[in-house]
């Protein structure tokens, strides 16, 4: 079954709204996790690093005013697009860090569509 | 600084026949190397990984990999396709199994 529930699926929303993604970890108890940016027939790119309890870590070139994530808990970080342009639009998957070893276990990703 | 290069963008086999789909990796020491595989609209799905020890890796669905340090090669293989093979193909390389990145990807397609 699924490790990580990322909600909604897909949004489409007018310029300048603000939208929120959720990411899930079903089975662990995620102190970290991440959240990546994927283009359309691109590669993953990492956005941010994401601590529960503490501030998100950002990397070179993400606007931290723009891309808004909370982990409040030890299963639910947020993503918020803050008054979303059409260059937004992209597909954006979360990862969690199970620990150790173990490799990320992603989510199925959001696609999101500003008009 | 580290770096995945996936050379091919594009590749069509035909179903049932051998596929190689090829990672170079520049990094320091012995990286941790991945490769997922993500279908339309979906997120990505692990094949395979190499931390240590054995460098033939054998994962899900029938892929394989080696690691081969002295060509800085982590191809991934499969003795014969199927069309729900049909996917994007990413390798991935990092310092752990945390912080990685990932390589441009490679959509391969299946001919009937």
């Amino acid at each position: 079954g699924a490790v990580v529930s990322q909600h909604p699926s897909r949004v489409i929303c007018k310029s300048g709204t603000s939208v929120k993604i959720e990411c899930r970890s079903l089975d662990f108890q995620a102190t970290t996790m991440f959240w990546y940016r994927q283009f359309p027939k691109q590669s993953l790119m990492l956005m941010a690093t994401s601590n529960e309890g503490s501030k998100a870590t950002y990397e070179q070139g993400v606007e931290k005013d723009k891309f808004l994530i909370n982990h409040a808990s030890l299963t639910l970080s947020t993503l918020t697009v803050t008054s979303a342009h059409p260059e937004d639009s992209s597909f954006y998957i979360c990862s969690v860090r199970v620990g150790g070893n173990q490799p990320q276990h992603f989510g199925d990703g959001t696609r999101l569509s500003i008009l | 600084a580290q770096s995945v290069t996936q050379p091919d963008i594009h590749i069509t086999v035909s179903e049932g026949a051998s596929l190689e789909l090829r990672c170079n990796y520049s990094y320091g020491a012995t990286p941790y190397l991945f490769w997922y595989v993500q279908s339309p609209g979906q997120g990505l799905q692990l094949l395979l990984k190499y931390f240590s020890g054995d460098t033939l890796v054998q994962g899900i669905k029938g892929f394989e990999a080696e690691f081969k340090r002295s060509q800085s090669s982590f191809n991934l293989r499969k003795p014969s396709v199927h069309w729900s093979d049909a996917a994007e193909y990413f390798c991935a390389v990092g310092a752990s199994a945390s912080k990685i990145i990932f390589g441009s990807g490679t959509r391969l397609s299946i001919r009937p």
